[in-house]
């Protein structure tokens, strides 16, 4: 059973770099056929996805948010990882990590990690 | 950018049918996709390419789509279904996942 775990610090300060990582668990990463992404929701709010990132380390990413993130992928170690540069407290959120098809037609987020809350204070 | 409008809330009564749309610029031609979020919990799908339910999700879970407006509808309606739900599409014009703002779901 595939399982996705996100870590990572849980306070950041304003102006720095927000870094997760997610490990996968019961799969292999490498799998052409899935995508893996980053979704976040603000306290309260709605779900926004960020970006999805191939094996191969091809991306794509929200366009609102694209000027300050980076999404990589380690096969070796079977993790991916965000990093999102310049944050303000608008970025305080919990961080989820999921997978996704590849097919065009099969593009839906399943199974997804437990989240990450994710604060942007001094 | 590619917007999907979701209405903030549903009530139903215990027992009734909820529908809960999703609107969306030429939805009809894109695989529309639901989740179910419960409090303090991640999202899980319930309805994938427009009308298809996976396994384990119970069969009052249904989907489909006309015109502009995709549906989700749950049947039989339990205090246990009170959840946030989404819908979600791929819009290839931006290259973008994208999800619609969120439905609170409420059993009177």
């Amino acid at each position: 059973q595939l399982q996705l775990q996100g870590s990572g610090p849980g306070l950041v300060k304003p102006s720095e770099t927000l870094s997760l990582i997610c490990t996968v668990s019961g799969g292999s990463i490498s799998s052409s056929s899935y995508f893996w992404g980053w979704i976040r929701q603000p306290p309260g709010k709605a779900l926004e996805w960020i970006g999805n990132i191939y094996y191969s380390g091809s991306t794509y990413y929200n366009p609102s948010l694209k000027s300050r993130v980076t999404i990589s992928v380690d096969t070796s170690e079977n993790q991916f990882s965000l990093k999102l540069t310049g944050v303000t407290a608008a970025d305080t959120a919990v961080y989820y990590c999921a997978r996704r098809s590849a097919a065009v037609a099969d593009n839906w987020f399943d199974p997804w990690g437990q989240g990450t809350l994710v604060t942007v204070s001094s | 950018s590619y917007d999907l409008t979701q209405p903030v809330s549903v009530s139903v009564a215990l027992g009734q049918t909820a529908r809960i749309t999703c609107g969306g610029n030429n939805i009809r031609s894109k695989n529309v996709h639901w989740y179910q979020q419960k409090p303090g919990q991640a999202p899980v799908v319930v309805i994938y390419r427009d009308s298809n339910r996976p396994s384990g999700i119970s069969e009052r879970f249904s989907g489909s789509k006309s015109g502009n407006t995709a549906t989700l509808t749950i049947s039989g309606a339990q205090a246990g279904d009170e959840a946030d739900f989404y819908c979600q599409v791929w819009a290839s014009s931006g290259a973008s996942d994208v999800f619609g703002g969120g439905t609170k779901l409420t059993v009177l």
